[in-house]
């Protein structure tokens, strides 16, 4: 059965300083997602990591895979109050074609 | 407008009352499927739809029912609501490419049963 952790779990942090979000995973796959979601909305899709060594860009945000580590990163740089959210990242279970296993989640919250 | 939808948005209802959650997107996915949210647990999957007439048990799917008669559409059953069942449900659509899962998520049923 895979599993899905992410930590932290919570994160509070000041606005311009740089964390790490860590999304770890029991069983090989090379697929992740990472998706972010504010209060009371939708699932947004931030990131698609299709291969190992995948590292992708956006803004202040930059994540990464490591297949064989079963490990992904959410880097934020130089923090700013815009991203306080929930950050999911989720991976393909199995054979299937379709399913995705959520962490779950890292509330984060960006104070000035 | 393209996109995906859900109805509706907000939902009271009674112990033993049957409730039906629609689902409708406009992409022409093949793949459809219903998460539940819940505090604490994440997001998690209830049944899923490779295609029109094909669905599949996810990791939560007891008193539940789905059918997809078409591709466009994907509706869950509460045919029994229990109060357990009070959440947020998500329904999402995605390619379903073997390179390619991508879901895209509509914006969620709040559900409250009393």
């Amino acid at each position: 059965e895979l599993k899905v952790e992410q930590n932290p779990l919570f994160l509070s942090m000041q606005e311009g300083k740089n964390y790490t979000i860590y999304c770890n995973y029991s069983t090989t796959s090379d697929r992740l997602y990472w998706y972010r979601q504010d209060p009371g909305k939708s699932l947004e899709s931030l990131f698609v990591l299709l291969s190992n060594g995948a590292v992708k860009q956006e803004g202040r945000l930059m994540a990464s895979l490591d297949t064989k580590a079963r490990l992904s990163t959410l880097h934020i740089t130089a923090a700013v109050h815009d991203l306080s959210a929930t950050y999911f990242c989720a991976v393909v279970y199995g054979g299937s074609q379709g399913n995705l296993i959520f962490g779950k989640g890292t509330k984060l919250s960006v104070k000035p | 407008d393209a996109g995906i939808t859900q109805s509706p948005r907000y939902k009271i209802t009674e112990t033993g009352r049957q409730v039906t959650l629609m689902c409708h997107q406009t992409w022409s996915h093949s793949y459809m499927f219903w998460y539940r949210q819940d505090l604490g647990h994440g997001l998690r999957l209830i049944y899923y739809s490779a295609a029109a007439d094909i669905t599949d048990k996810g990791e939560v799917p007891d008193g539940y029912v789905v059918s997809r008669s078409k591709t466009e559409n994907f509706p869950l059953t509460l045919e029994s609501a229990t109060r357990s069942q009070t959440s947020v449900y998500f329904c999402a659509s995605g390619p379903g490419t073997p390179s390619y899962n991508e879901q895209f998520f509509g914006p969620g049923t709040r559900l409250t049963v009393l």
